[in-house]
């Protein structure tokens, strides 16, 4: 069965500091990988995904991953933190050979931006 | 455009009653998932629609849930003689298409079980 762990459920850093958000994912088979932001009393919106091209991967508002199949890891990273990046951020697994798309969870990274 | 819509997007209800959610996808997605998201479970996958096909039901965690998706687009979700473990807040989505297409989330109704 698959799995996602995000280390961390709560990361602080200081405005123009580097955000890293981590996110290890458990699969026979590497499936595609999306992270997802949730601001309060909304949805969840979709920062970026990995379906099969390149390893790295870019997003909006400056937020890239890297799928590291040797480590099952898909970190997520910012070069430099703005208030506005303050929210909670969800690591997902959708199942590359069902393809079904139903997404599996991690316990969500609340990130905490100092000024 | 348009998003996915939800309805009601609070919902406060007594114990053993039921409540009815209310997704509308966006226009041409053929695909509606709905979540459920609470402080003790994370988010979790309920059921997903695809097309005319029989619904994934595997997520839901009794028979007192249901849902359905009439004319392959709006979607209610049913919870029967509700309990207070049902609190949370319920999330929509849909895609184009499965797989390694983004979902498309709705902001969720917040359902509170007094």
């Amino acid at each position: 069965a698959q799995s996602v762990t995000q280390l961390g459920s709560h990361v602080s850093v200081s405005e123009g500091a580097l955000v890293l958000l981590r996110c290890n994912y458990s699969s026979s088979v590497p499936p595609y990988l999306f992270w997802y932001v949730q601001y309060p009393n909304q949805g969840l919106q979709l920062l970026l995904k990995y379906t099969s091209a390149a390893t790295l991967v870019k997003g909006i508002n400056g937020f890239e991953a890297e799928f590291k199949k040797s480590e099952t890891s898909f970190h997520l990273t910012k070069p430099s933190a703005h208030m506005s990046d303050a929210a909670e951020y969800f690591c997902a697994v959708s199942d590359r050979i069902g393809n079904t798309g139903k997404l599996i969870f991690g316990q969500g990274t609340t990130l905490q931006v100092k000024p | 455009g348009a998003g996915v819509s939800q309805s009601p997007s609070n919902k406060v209800t007594e114990k053993g009653k039921d409540v009815e959610l209310r997704c509308d996808p966006i226009s041409g997605h053929t695909a509606l998932y709905w979540y459920r998201q609470s402080l003790g479970q994370g988010l979790e996958f309920l059921i997903y629609f695809q097309g005319n096909s029989a619904p994934d039901k595997s997520g839901l965690p009794s028979d007192r849930f249901s849902a359905e998706r009439t004319g392959g687009s709006v979607s209610t979700l049913t919870i029967q003689r509700t309990q207070q473990e049902d609190s949370a807040v319920y999330l929509c989505a849909s895609s184009p298409d499965r797989g390694d297409q983004p979902q498309h989330f709705g902001d969720g109704t917040r359902l509170s079980i007094l």
